[in-house]
């Protein structure tokens, strides 16, 4: 089955850059999809389609997906930001959904 | 708006039932795919299942495949997950989400805990 790797942790300064990697074989060629969640909340859409902002979602919130790795990036960290983000895609061979095992981001 | 909600959570033996529900409403609930996702505590999220917009097709995760059946009413707005042989890894907070993938609209969470 396709698994998808995330680093378990990122510490980040306010105002920094934020990067959180999703690696998969040949990620680059499927559509990767990021979610966010705060504790005790749903999870919530943040990027789709590799690079795409859903409404209502900040302009700092930007992706990419090349070859082996996709990435979120948020710049200009926030404390609001701090989340687990999970990263996601659809495995055609397999017919299953596919979350990576998420990243815990922290604004030091 | 479009709103999500499960219910049928709660505490079950080893090896018994729970019938799960989400009632949809805000969208036309009978042209998209729907998923479940779960989430064990303190644990990150997996994807369990979901079933095209007839009920014609579902898929389902492997450790769930023969023991959660997916269903849905267009007519009522409803998608049901039926898990049967419960496990005490099924222990785990079970989100219904719209779409096959992204998920743009998720449900508030049900809990499902298996004990004895």
């Amino acid at each position: 089955s396709y698994v998808l790797t995330q680093p378990p942790s990122l510490s980040v300064a306010p105002g920094k850059t934020a990067r959180i990697t999703c690696g998969g074989t040949n990620i680059g060629s499927k559509s990767v999809h990021w979610y966010h969640q705060k504790p005790g909340q749903a999870p919530v859409l943040v990027i789709k389609y590799d690079r795409d902002r859903p409404s209502g979602i900040p302009e700092r919130f930007s992706g990419s997906n090349s070859v082996n790795t996709a990435t979120l990036t948020i710049s200009r960290v926030e404390a609001g930001d701090e989340a687990d983000y999970y990263c996601q895609v659809w495995d055609s061979s397999s017919a299953r959904g596919v979350f990576g095992g998420g990243t815990k981001l922290t604004v030091l | 708006e479009v709103q999500l909600v499960e219910s049928g959570g709660g505490l079950v033996q080893p090896g018994g039932s729970l019938r799960l529900s989400c009632a949809a409403s805000g969208f036309s609930f009978s042209t998209y795919w729907m998923t479940w996702v779960r989430q064990a505590p303190g644990k990150g999220l997996e994807w369990v299942a979901n079933i095209r917009q007839d009920g014609g097709e579902k898929y389902y995760v492997d450790s769930v495949k023969g023991r959660f059946t997916i269903s849905r009413d267009n007519a009522k707005n409803s998608l049901c997950l039926q898990m049967d042989s419960l496990r005490g890894e099924d222990t785990a907070v079970y989100y219904c989400a719209r779409d096959m993938v992204p998920f743009e609209s998720w449900g508030q969470g049900t809990l499902v805990t298996v004990s004895s």
